[in-house]
This record gives C-alpha cells, sequence and structure tokens, in this order.
C-alpha cells in the first residue's frame, strides 16, 4: 500500500525554467513532509521540508506548497540549473513513529 | 564528521551464498535505519534500531533478511541466503532523538548485485 503517491516519474526542464514535482497522501496522521534529493552514486541528503501547520516554504530556489485540505503537496524549483539533475524524492512521516514514508521519485534532467 | 559510513560500497556475489553488509552511523546519533532502493519498488525501510535496540522489522522482506546493532558505533544487515531479487542498493541511515523534525542522515550506499 503506497501512502504517498509521487509523479512524474521523470521530468526534463530547460535551463532557467520552473521544476514541479507533486505528491499526494493518504494518511492524515502524517506531521511533517521532508523533500530529499539523491544524486546518482549517492544516498539521498535533505533538501527541504515543511509543517502541515504552513502553506509554503521557501529556501533559496526550492519552495514547497502545500494544501492541507487536498493532501497534496509539491515542490517547485525556480531557476533550474544542471545541477539540479537528480532524483527527488517526497516523504511523509508520522509524530508517533521516527520511519519516513517515501514517494517512488522523480528523476529531474535540466537540459542546457 | 565523516557521516554514515557503508561497506562495501559494492559486492557481487552468487546465489545461494551469504552476503554482510555494514554501517557505522554518525556519533551521537540515537536512530539507525536501513533502506532498500530498487527502480521497481523505489527506497524501502527495511528495518529501524533505536538506542541499538531494533524497533520496527516489518519491512524486512523474509526470513533470510536479518539485522544486529551490537553497539551504538556498528550494525549489520544480512543475507543468508542470498537470491538475485536481493539485488539493490542498501542505504543505511541514522539521526539524532525521536524528534521527526530531525534530518536523517544517509550513507553512500552498498550496491549488492546477486548473480
Amino acid at each position: 500500500q503506497q501512502q504517498v503517491k509521487q509523479s512524474p516519474q521523470s521530468l526534463i526542464v530547460q535551463k532557467g525554467g520552473i521544476s514541479i514535482i507533486n505528491c499526494a497522501y493518504e494518511n492524515t496522521a502524517f506531521d511533517y513532509f521532508p523533500w530529499y534529493q539523491q544524486f546518482p552514486g549517492k544516498g539521498p541528503a535533505l533538501l527541504i521540508a515543511i509543517r502541515p501547520d504552513v502553506s509554503e516554504k521557501k529556501e533559496g530556489r526550492f519552495t514547497i506548497s502545500f494544501n492541507k485540505s487536498a493532501k497534496q503537496f509539491s515542490l517547485h524549483i525556480m531557476d533550474s540549473q544542471p545541477g539540479d539533475s537528480a532524483t527527488y524524492f517526497c516523504a511523509a512521516i508520522t509524530g508517533t513513529a521516527s520511519k519516513l514514508t517515501f514517494g517512488t521519485g522523480t528523476r529531474l534532467q535540466v537540459t542546457l | 564528521d565523516a557521516g554514515v559510513i557503508q561497506s562495501p560500497r559494492h559486492e557481487v556475489t552468487e546465489m545461494g551464498q551469504e552476503v554482510t553488509l555494514r554501517c557505522k552511523p554518525i556519533s551521537g546519533h540515537d536512530y539507525l535505519f536501513w533502506y532498500r532502493q530498487t527502480m521497481m519498488r523505489g527506497l524501502e525501510l527495511l528495518i529501524y534500531f533505536n538506542n541499538n535496540v531494533p524497533i520496527d522489522d516489518s519491512g524486512m522482506p523474509e526470513d533470510r533478511f536479518s539485522a544486529k546493532m551490537p553497539n551504538a558505533s556498528f550494525s549489520t544487515l544480512k543475507i543468508q541466503p542470498s537470491e538475485p531479487r536481493d539485488s539493490a542498493v542498501y542505504f543505511c541511515a541514522s539521526s539524532r532523538y525521536r524528534d521527526i523534525y530531525n534530518e536523517q542522515f544517509f550513507g553512500p550506499g552498498t550496491r549488492l548485485t546477486v548473480l
């Protein structure tokens, strides 16, 4: 049972464009929604995260938009750069457990 | 800090052989997680420990998989006997405390190929 659905599976964006990755969750007990970035041959690393009482969080070129009523959240990468090419995972975690539930990942390629 | 250390980085073995993956978490971290990553199933949590005690092993696929954490600085994931469908990248991660806002730090992974 997949509790966090992520789309698209892959994404190609031109340099300078906006990359948008969407996630939807089912479990209303989720309390925290991090995004992880993974480069080839490396482990995932925390990129940005949001709590459900906030509708938006911005860190540099990366923004999370959160819609609690729709149970959806998305990652926006503004002014996408070739160095942003990586796989991005959304995730969710409840306050009563310590384990993350990951989405299936989005492979982003930013072209010149 | 050296980060989470995993060994070996690559392992190629034949079906039926025993495989042992090793992990050294970041010093001072109370939680240790083992994940498996495949193209088909993405990132799956296999098991996690708190203060060296296994808390949730519901993600361990079957009895062929076992994990131990004999002390705060070392954990192993063992597969015996290994099968081709176990081929994947296995990640170890660690974090501090039981605060859900604490970041999980991932190691570089072990790429396992079972022939």
